[in-house]
């Protein structure tokens, strides 16, 4: 009973360097998702993605990129990391668009010094 | 600009007693609306959801009431258990653009033994 799996659970960066954060999930889900979770906020959407090779913005997508290139994978990409993208950040998935709850990972921890 | 808002950061009760959270918004918009628990170092996990077509929606010890007119919903935990010591995120989505959740910042419940 995986669900949806994020890798790595802990990460420290330097500002500047870049990274991936890995999402997989194995439940045949259409649809993903990326949050940030800034402390004492809500869940902000970075990007979603409807399927396979589709991808849009969420609400606070600038400074990450993504990529979708099978059902199962949905990697969150930052290319010159700042300190502002401290946070903790969880992929999530869905089997549809309306009215589906979203099935979320353990979430990755990332501090950039 | 907060959509969706829980205004109280932490609650503590009893075991046995009934515990309340309570969550506003303000997009007339939403017609879905979910809770999610969420425990440390985990991933958030979908609770109970409701319709807007709905004001009342039970699932076992957990109740959540939609009043559309007042743009308020609430989760009635009877009865409360120090298992169900977590934090209570409310969510809402608009049908016609279903695949973005807006969430709360959260409700840390205590449920004292």
């Amino acid at each position: 009973n995986a669900g949806v799996t994020q890798t790595p659970k802990f990460r420290i960066l330097k500002i500047g360097q870049s990274m991936t954060l890995q999402c997989t999930q194995d439940m045949n889900h259409n649809y993903m998702y990326w949050y940030r979770q800034d402390p004492g906020m809500g869940l902000k959407l970075i990007y979603y993605s409807v399927g396979a090779g589709i991808t849009d913005k969420g609400e606070v997508p600038n400074g990450y990129n993504v990529s979708r290139s099978t059902t199962e994978d949905f990697p969150l990409r930052l290319e010159l990391a700042a300190p502002s993208q401290t946070s903790v950040y969880f992929c999530a998935s869905s089997q549809g668009r309306v009215n589906q709850p979203q099935h979320f990972g353990d979430g990755t921890r990332l501090s950039i010094l | 600009d907060q959509q969706v808002k829980q205004n109280s950061p932490s609650l503590s009760v009893q075991e046995g007693r009934i515990s309340i959270l309570n969550c506003d918004y303000t997009n007339s918009m939403f017609d879905y609306f979910l809770w999610y628990k969420k425990y440390p170092a985990e991933g958030p996990t979908f609770l109970i959801s409701i319709s807007s077509i709905k004001d009342k929606n039970e699932d076992g010890r957990f109740t959540v009431f939609l009043n559309k007119s007042a743009k308020h919903l609430s989760l009635h935990i009877v009865p409360s258990q120090p298992g169900d010591s977590a934090v209570y995120f409310c969510a809402a989505s608009a049908g016609n653009t279903g695949n973005q959740f807006y969430f709360g910042t959260g409700t840390s419940l205590t449920v004292i033994p």
